[in-house]
């Protein structure tokens, strides 16, 4: 089956630092890889995304490679804020139809000033 | 515009209650979903919607019965929760056919406690 693999964290990082978020991935076929963001009391927004390999997906600063060889989608941004504080989960679709998406556990970012 | 509303953000209920949660979205698309989220857990899938039609239900039990009235409105009917039903509900869509990533957009959730 599916399955994502992702540090847990809470990962405290200070503003400005660089963040990498690493997750790797279990599927058949050739999946879509997805980071989507938590802020505390809300839904799930959709970060970015890749649907093939050595896609990158880019969104306000964020960015990750889909890396087919290594089965890895690592999140990436250069200098963080203290509004990216979230947490942020990594997931990925596979199936033909309408099915859901397998997430990893999610990892708390936490960003002091 | 890429909004999925749910209402209402708040919700608590005993449990001998009936009540339901909603969701809408407007971007045409054909499939739509329910997920449970316990605090600092995954979104764990509960329904899929496709067309309409129910075409998943992960072993999810009676109390919660989901409903579908048209493509843009999904339904999910709550009758004599338990107290371990309490959790943030999220409603999602997605396109249903076609090439792409498949992407999920999801609606803000529905708190909800059973007392």
């Amino acid at each position: 089956g599916n399955s994502v693999t992702q540090m847990e964290g809470p990962v405290t990082l200070s503003e400005e630092a660089f963040l990498t978020i690493n997750c790797t991935y279990t599927a058949t076929g050739y999946p879509s890889l997805f980071w989507y963001v938590q802020y505390p009391g809300e839904g799930l927004q959709l970060l970015l995304k890749a649907t093939k390999a050595d896609d990158k997906g880019s969104n306000k600063g964020f960015e990750a490679t889909y890396r087919k060889e290594t089965t890895s989608f690592h999140l990436e941004k250069g200098s963080v804020q203290v509004s990216d504080s979230a947490v942020y989960f990594c997931a990925l679709y596979s199936g033909g139809g309408a099915d859901g998406l397998t997430f990893g556990k999610g990892t708390h970012l936490i960003i002091q000033p | 515009d890429t909004e999925v509303t749910q209402t209402p953000k708040h919700l608590v209920m005993g449990m001998t209650n009936k009540k339901s949660l909603k969701c809408e979205q407007h971007m045409g698309h054909r499939a739509m979903y329910w997920y449970k989220q316990k605090a600092k857990k995954p979104p764990e899938l509960m329904f899929v919607y496709s067309y309409e039609k129910l075409s998943i239900n992960e072993s999810v039990p009676s109390r919660f019965s989901p409903e579908c009235p048209n493509s843009s409105l999904l339904n999910l009917h709550l009758h004599a929760l338990q107290p371990e039903d309490s959790a943030l509900y999220l409603c999602a869509s997605s396109q249903r056919w076609g090439q792409g990533a498949r992407e999920q957009y999801f609606g803000p959730g529905t708190r909800l406690t059973v007392t």
